[in-house]
């Protein structure tokens, strides 16, 4: 079974501050993907990463792949309060079809004014 | 677009009731997914069909979780009989194809509670 770790699994800062979160598997993954989920909705689509080493950003926010596929990472940069949420890292597994996604359990963010 | 639809958004019942969770994909897309949230196990996937037929319901929990989807805009997630282990947020999505880099597009989620 293919499974994603992320770290931290809360996180509480103060505007302003940098911050960086992790998703960690033993397992090689063919893509990646970070959704952000706000209380009672569903997660919405970050980004997709796929080539190994690949770098994403998206206004403050920054995803690498790592050079393995095996690892990703987000870094927010001078977060803000409208970026809490649960942000979840998911993978599609190398030898999977039709775009299974496996989930990571989620970092909650919660950035303080 | 009205995005992913999913019906009822709350759901309180009695344990050993049946409960149906109901959800209309977004038009054109021809892959959808049920999953199921919870504190502890997070996010899992449940079932998922392309083209009205389901691929992969490894992830159904046991014989009590039957999913159909009659058409390519309705699907149905029926928990008989339902317990209090069952109670979760149970989100519908769906996605064009399927394919590794699409986007998923998740509903709003059924928050259920079995008493």
């Amino acid at each position: 079974t293919q499974l994603l770790e992320q770290s931290p699994q809360f996180l509480s800062i103060q505007e302003g501050e940098n911050l960086t979160v992790y998703c960690n598997s033993s397992s090689v993954f063919s893509s990646l993907q970070w959704y952000r989920q706000e209380p009672g909705e569903g997660p919405v689509l970050l980004v997709t990463v796929v080539t190994g080493g690949e770098v994403k950003k998206l206004k403050r926010l920054t995803f690498q792949f790592g050079d393995a596929r095996k690892d990703s990472s987000l870094h927010i940069t001078a977060a803000q309060p409208g970026d809490t949420g649960l942000y979840l890292c998911a993978g599609v597994g190398i030898y999977n079809q039709g775009g299974k996604l496996i989930f990571g359990q989620g970092t909650e963010l919660s950035v303080k004014p | 677009d009205a995005g992913v639809i999913q019906s009822p958004r709350h759901e309180v019942t009695e344990m050993g009731q049946e409960v149906t969770l109901r959800c209309k994909p977004i038009s054109g897309h021809n892959s959808l997914f049920w999953y199921r949230q919870t504190m502890m196990r997070g996010l899992e996937l449940l079932i998922y069909f392309n083209n009205n037929v389901p691929i992969d319901d490894s992830g159904m929990p046991e014989d009590r979780f039957s999913a159909k989807m009659p058409n390519a805009s309705f699907s149905t997630l029926k928990i008989q009989p339902s317990e209090p282990r069952d109670s979760a947020v149970y989100f519908c999505a769906s996605s064009l194809t399927g394919g590794l880099r699409e986007t998923q597009y998740f509903g709003p989620g059924t928050r259920l509670l079995v008493l």
